[in-house]
């Protein structure tokens, strides 16, 4: 199965501009989602396809992609954007599909 | 409101096997697809399975695959996991999740239950 690759841990200073990267090989065929976790609660989707985020998520959040590489970019970064950030693809082009999660960043907004 | 409410978590022993089930509410259930993602303790998600909206097409994790099987029930608005075989690595939360299509397709979960606690020990 594919790995998708993340760095551990990034911090920004409030107001300033993040950008999280998930790499493998998968993402140059498939668009990675990115979900936003924090402490005891569960996952929150914030970018899905090219570059869409769902209803209530902020503008500041935008996702890119090049290569076999996805980028969730924080752009102004805000306290509560403090938490864990997951990508996550379709693994294979088999059928029926797999998925893969990331192995998470933690954002500590400082 | 849309809801995800996951139930049927517990403490099981090795070799034991449990039933998880997921009641949706607030959404047109047999529209969507649906998966199932656990979190070990302190660790990252993983997915472990995913059904189509007429449970015509499931899929598993490798970790899981001969030992999980997902279902569901329309007709209740009821997701289920079936776990056999149980290991101690299969301790984790269990969430249940709404994909945003109707198939297994892209897997993309945007509501997520709150999770049932699965510990597997001796």
């Amino acid at each position: 199965s594919s790995e998708l690759t993340q760095d551990p841990a990034v911090s920004v200073a409030l107001g300033q501009t993040v950008r999280i990267t998930c790499q493998g090989h998968t993402l140059r065929t498939y668009y990675a989602t990115w979900y936003q976790q924090k402490p005891r609660q569960a996952p929150v989707l914030v970018i899905y396809g090219k570059n869409n985020r769902p209803s209530g998520i902020p503008d500041r959040f935008s996702g890119s992609s090049s290569g076999n590489t996805a980028s969730l970019t924080i752009t102004g970064a805000q306290a509560e954007d403090e938490a864990d950030y997951y990508c996550n693809s379709r693994d294979s082009s088999g059928n029926p599909p797999l998925y893969v999660f990331g192995t998470g960043t933690k954002v500590t907004v400082l | 409101e849309v809801q995800l409410v996951e139930s049927g978590g517990g403490l099981v022993q090795p070799g034991r096997s449990l039933r998880l089930s997921c009641v949706a509410s607030g959404f047109t259930f047999d529209d969507y697809a649906m998966h199932w993602v656990r979190q070990a303790p302190g660790k990252g998600l993983e997915w472990v399975s995913g059904i189509s909206w007429d449970s015509g097409s499931t899929a598993y994790a490798d970790s899981v695959k001969g030992r999980f099987t997902i279902s569901r029930d329309n007709a209740k608005n009821s997701l289920y996991l079936q776990m056999n075989s149980l290991r101690r690595e299969d301790t984790a939360l269990y969430y249940c999740a709404k994909d945003l299509e109707w198939e297994l397709l892209g897997g993309v979960s945007d509501i997520w239950g709150q999770g049932t606690l699965v510990t597997v020990s001796s």
